[in-house]
This record gives structure tokens, sequence and C-alpha cells, in this order.
């Protein structure tokens, strides 16, 4: 199965709002409610910010959302702040006991 | 609360066997999935499969089947990634993470880094 496909790069300023998108596919995204965002600053492990598709775990920020759309999800920061500069990835169950990755997102805060 | 701390680095020449580990703190720790993760350099996570240290129940990726074995030893709160026959493209970063839920991995072990090289 092919990994989730996330843009390779997006970019807000300070206080903006960025939406980062990750589309699969009917056997995957848009036939589960089980999507995660995960944030991974360099040289660290991954964190997640988000699971099945708009949970937020206790203490993330809630200027982190998620929502999906058919076989589309969407990780939304709101408030850009310096701190949320790193990669994202969204993850997707994908049945079978299989969990697919997107190929991730490099969130620049300019 | 779940905690997850993995083995050292290791260097390895191809064809050589290696067992890399995560040891678990916590009540929840043997009645909770434990997931293997790969990150080859610059690349996103991929999900090998999952390991439940109760009754040592495994579940692999297609992507991994095979390739690589899970284990454990409930006893020591320890699960186990194992290959027979290292090749140069099995150079990671391996990552644990607990599963509480399809696809939800929390939280994470620091992550071993294999580097197979001649």
């Amino acid at each position: 199965q092919s990994a989730l496909t996330q843009p390779p790069s997006a970019s807000g300023s300070p206080g903006q709002s960025v939406t980062i998108s990750c589309t699969g596919s009917s056997s995957d995204v848009g036939g589960y409610n089980y999507v995660s965002w995960y944030q991974q600053h360099p040289g660290k492990a991954p964190k997640v910010m988000i699971y099945e598709v708009s949970k937020r775990p206790s203490g993330v920020p809630d200027r982190f959302s998620g929502s999906k759309s058919g076989n589309t999800a969407s990780l939304t920061v709101s408030g850009l702040q310096a701190e949320d500069e790193a990669d994202y990835y969204c993850s997707s169950y994908a049945g079978s006991n299989n969990v697919l990755f997107g190929g991730g997102t490099k969130l620049t805060v300019l | 609360e779940v905690q997850l701390v993995q083995s050292g680095a290791e260097v390895k020449k191809p064809g050589e066997s290696l067992k890399i580990s995560c040891k678990g703190s916590g009540d929840s720790f043997t009645n909770s999935w434990i997931a293997w993760v790969r990150q080859m350099p610059g690349k996103g996570p991929e999900w090998m499969g999952v390991f439940w240290p109760a009754d040592s129940d495994v579940r692999y990726s297609p992507s991994f089947q095979g390739q690589v074995t899970l284990s454990g030893d409930k006893s020591i709160n320890t699960i186990y990634l194992q290959w027979s026959s290292l090749k140069a493209s099995d150079t990671a970063m391996y990552y644990c993470a607990r599963q509480p839920s399809r696809g939800r991995l929390d939280p994470w072990g620091q992550g071993t880094l294999v580097t197979v090289s001649s």
C-alpha cells in the first residue's frame, strides 16, 4: 500500500493559521475515523497531536485541530508560534492491522 | 502512564543479526499493544507491526512480514525487534510506541539508531 500524500512544505507567519492536508483512499483515510497527526522536531521522537481525526491528547494546545472530508484529512494550526516549526506526519489505520503514514510536511514559521 | 526506554545505537555489518529492545514502565505495559516504527533518514515513519506482551500476540505490516521478528518478555516488561541477516537498507531509526487505539501511537520511545555498513 502507498503512503498517504502530504505537501512537502507549508509556512505561515506568527499568529496566522496554516492547514496541512493528507490524502489517502477509501481503504484508509476515507474508510476509518482513525487518522492521527504527529509533530516531530529535529532529532526527537514524534509526538501525537491529534488522534481519531479530531481528538486532542491532554497537554496539546487547542490551537491544533483536525478534520476529515472523504479521503482527505487536515491538520490546522491556528495562532502560529515559533515552537510549531517542525515536521508533521499524518497516519491512518488501513485495515488488517496495518497503519500508513504520510511522507511528511515541513512547517516553517516565517 | 507507560514510559518506553529503548536500547542504544548499533553499528553492524551486512549479514549480521541484531536484536534491539524497548523496556516499558507502568502497570498498563503488559496490557498495551506496543508497535515498532521505522524511520529511514529524511523519510516518513513506517509502521512495522505490533506486539501484545500479555500473550505475545503479534501482527505484522505486510511490508515487514518475514523481514523482522517481534518478540517480548513480559516478566521484565521488554519487547524486542530482531533481524536475522541485516542489509544496508535496514539503516534507520527504529522507535517503539504504545498503540492504545488503531493508528494512535503514544507515547514513543527515544529511538534506536541502527547503522548497517560494510
